[in-house]
C-alpha cells in the first residue's frame, strides 16, 4: 500500500504557457499533500501543503499566484505552473501524508517540466 | 531555522564495504525518516524511526535514532552497487511538515 502517482512524468512546454501537474494517492486517502521541487544533485525543497477542501500553505519565497495549489478531493492535488519561464524548469514531487500512528509522507515519481 | 545536516555529502566505496551516513539537528523531533532517492525517480520510504534510542534492521540496512531524538544514523553493511543513491533523512517537527536533511550521495562500485 501507500502508492503515489504523478501524471505526467515530464513535459516540455513553451515559455509563457501553463503546466498542470496531477497527484493522486491510490490507494489511501491524503487529506495532506505537499509540493516539493528539487535541483540537481540538491535535497528536496518543500514548496507548500495542500490541504483537502481548503488553501494551500505556501513556504516563504514561493510566488502562490505562479504556482497555483488545489486540492479538490481525498486522493488528488494539482500543481499549475502558470506563465512558465525557464527558470521554472525543475523536478517537481509531490507527497500525500498518510495518517496512520506516524506522519508519513510517500513520494510521487516525480514531474521533470523542462520550459524552453 | 530547523536544519538537518547530513554526513558524509558524497561518499564512494568498493563492494562488500561498510559505511555509515549521519543526520543531525539542534532540534528535536517527533519521528525521523529516511529515503533513498534513485535519479529521476521520487524518493522511496526506508524507515520510520519514533523512540528515542529505537534501533531497526532492514536487511543489511541499520537505522538508529539518538536518545534525544535530534540525530539518526543508517549504517550499511556489506554495500552492493544496488544501494547506490541519494539518502535523505527527513524530521518531522509535529507540525506535519518534513525537515529534509541536506543528502549523502553514495556510489558504490562493482
Amino acid at each position: 500500500g501507500a502508492v503515489v502517482s504523478q501524471h505526467p512524468s515530464w513535459v516540455i512546454c513553451k515559455s509563457g504557457t501553463s503546466v498542470k501537474i496531477e497527484c493522486r494517492s491510490l490507494d489511501f486517502q491524503a487529506t495532506t499533500m505537499f509540493w516539493y521541487r528539487q535541483f540537481p544533485k540538491q535535497s528536496l525543497m518543500l514548496m507548500a501543503t495542500s490541504n483537502e477542501g481548503s488553501k494551500a500553505t505556501y513556504e516563504q519565497g514561493v510566488e502562490k499566484d505562479k504556482f497555483l495549489i488545489n486540492h479538490a478531493s481525498l486522493t488528488l492535488s494539482t500543481l499549475t505552473v502558470t506563465s512558465a519561464h525557464p527558470e521554472d524548469s525543475s523536478f517537481y514531487i509531490c507527497s500525500a501524508r498518510r495518517d496512520r500512528v506516524y506522519n508519513e509522507q510517500f513520494f510521487g515519481p516525480g514531474t521533470r517540466l523542462t520550459v524552453l | 531555522t530547523q536544519l538537518l545536516e547530513q554526513s558524509p555529502q558524497f561518499l564512494s566505496i568498493q563492494e562488500g564495504e561498510n559505511l555509515t551516513v549521519y543526520c543531525n539537528s539542534s532540534s528535536v523531533f517527533s519521528s525521523l525518516q529516511w529515503y533513498r532517492q534513485e535519479p529521476g525517480e521520487g524518493p522511496v520510504l526506508l524507515v520510520t524511526v519514533v523512540t528515542g534510542g529505537e534501533v531497526k534492521k532492514l536487511k543489511r540496512l541499520t537505522f538508529q535514532f539518538g536518545d534525544a531524538r535530534k540525530d539518526s544514523s543508517l549504517h550499511i553493511t556489506a554495500a552492493q552497487p544496488g544501494d547506490t543513491g541519494l539518502y535523505l533523512c527527513a524530521g518531522d517537527s509535529g507540525t506535519y511538515k518534513y525537515i529534509f536533511g541536506t543528502g549523502t550521495r553514495l556510489k558504490v562500485l562493482a
